[in-house]
């Protein structure tokens, strides 16, 4: 089946500061999410992302299907976007398979 | 718009009992999945019923089943609860394309002792 790394595993920022998260998958897909789990244990869909740029306030992301990965961009992070970022794939007619994610930890 | 309600939030079971989960979805949502996370496998996919059939199903034992009912709530049972079902249990809903966004609940933590 499809598998999905992220990277980095663990990220401390200091608040204001940028980050850039990583996805990469193993084959062509069809559908690209990314996840925010905060400490509560909610996961919050953040993009549907199987191609191209989007942009939601702060947050954006990237993916490049022929290059098999997805960025995604937190700036002037916050306390708020501590918890873990989770990217998901799928190749059609099959669930969508998570990576192991990456914990974000922003200090005030 | 009322989010995915997953009930009951938490659960204490011992080994050998069996336990029921519910999860009502986003109106207008036909299709609802079931995951398990723990902190050893991560989030691993259980089942996804669409229009109350099974649509797809994980690597799990039989001992996990599910079912979907007309108004699209859904329902997970683990029977002879085992030690390593501890875990927190997800459900989330869409509208049910395979390019449909995943909307989570807040999950059921079961805790088997």
């Amino acid at each position: 089946g499809i598998q999905v790394e992220q990277s980095p595993p663990d990220l401390i920022l200091q608040e204001g500061a940028n980050s850039t998260l990583r996805c990469n998958f193993s084959d062509s897909v069809n559908n690209l999410q990314w996840f925010h789990q905060n400490p509560w244990g909610q996961l919050i869909n953040l993009f549907y992302i199987p191609s191209g740029t989007k942009q939601n306030g702060r947050l954006s992301a990237t993916t490049v299907a022929t290059e098999r990965y997805s960025l995604l961009y937190i700036s002037s992070s916050q306390t708020t976007d501590s918890g873990v970022y989770f990217c998901a794939v799928d190749s059609g007619n099959t669930p969508l398979v998570f990576g192991k994610g990456t914990r974000l930890s922003v200090i005030a | 718009k009322a989010g995915v309600t997953q009930t009951p939030r938490y659960l204490i079971k011992t080994r050998g009992q069996q336990v029921t989960l519910s999860c009502s979805p986003i109106s207008g949502h036909r299709s609802v999945s079931w995951y398990q996370q723990t902190p050893g496998q991560g989030l691993q996919f259980l089942f996804e019923y669409f229009s109350e059939t099974q649509r797809n199903k994980g690597n799990f034992p039989g001992r996990f089943s599910g079912r979907q009912f007309s108004n699209s709530r859904s329902e997970m049972n683990v029977s002879t609860l085992e030690l390593g079902d501890s875990a927190l249990y997800l459900c989330a809903s869409s509208l049910g394309s395979f390019n449909s966004p995943l909307h989570f609940g807040n999950g059921t933590r079961l805790t088997v002792t």
